[in-house]
């Protein structure tokens, strides 16, 4: 089925730890996207990729590193991991930067403690 | 003041009403407009994307972009309990090449039988 897949559904992390979430995504998308979604901010954007290779800062990139490597995998690295990125993470992709609509995945819900 | 307004809710309707949700924004410069809904501890999909003003339907959906007020609308008719979601409203323009949206905070939708 054509989609994002991301890893792991939900984690428990203690503060400190490094984690990478994992999103890949097998429609060919050249754009690629990280966001946060917390009670009463709404989706704020982490990181972003227009193709592979190139990455750029989004709203709340602080604390966080991404890379694009190929097409498909748009990792999500927490150096050290802090209670405030305690979130849930959506992976989304669409066909190129010019925005017609994301495919977004099924989160992964993160309790920093 | 945030780019994108949207009232959380929640918006609870009988079976079979018809569902107004707003969003208002403050930049002119926005030219796409999406409507994503979101079910509880999934990602957004998205349901309706239109250019510049205007209606658009598709089956019992109807999206409307007013640009002179900077207010757009998605309707729902004959509502379901199946229909009871959060739904985003999302907006974007040319940024130096990138169309990367701006997301309402999201209204919460309860369809009651």
């Amino acid at each position: 089925i054509a989609g994002i897949t991301q890893a792991p559904t939900s984690q428990i992390l203690a503060a400190g730890r490094r984690m990478t979430l994992r999103c890949t995504q097998d429609m060919r998308h050249n754009a690629m996207y990280w966001y946060r979604q917390d009670l009463g901010l709404g989706l704020r954007l982490i990181h972003y990729s227009n193709t592979a290779g190139t990455t750029g800062k989004g709203e709340v990139p602080d604390g966080y590193s991404v890379s694009r490597a190929n097409t498909d995998d748009f990792p999500l690295t927490l150096a050290s991991a802090v209670p405030s990125q305690t979130s849930v993470y959506f992976c989304a992709s669409s066909p190129d930067r010019m925005n017609y609509g994301y495919t977004f995945g099924s989160g992964t819900r993160l309790t920093v403690v | 003041q945030k780019e994108v307004e949207q009232d959380p809710g929640p918006l609870s309707v009988p079976e079979g009403a018809i569902v107004s949700l707003n969003c208002t924004y403050s930049n002119s410069a926005f030219q796409y407009f999406m409507w994503y809904r979101q079910y509880s501890r999934k990602g957004p999909e998205l349901l309706m994307y239109t250019y510049s003003s205007g209606n658009k339907e598709d089956g019992r959906f109807t999206a409307q972009v007013d640009k002179s007020s900077k207010y757009i609308s998605l309707f729902i008719r004959d509502s379901q309990p199946s229909d009871s979601a959060t739904y985003l409203c999302a907006m974007s323009r040319d940024t130096g090449g990138s169309y990367i949206p701006t997301f309402g905070r999201g209204t919460s939708l309860i369809v009651h039988p």
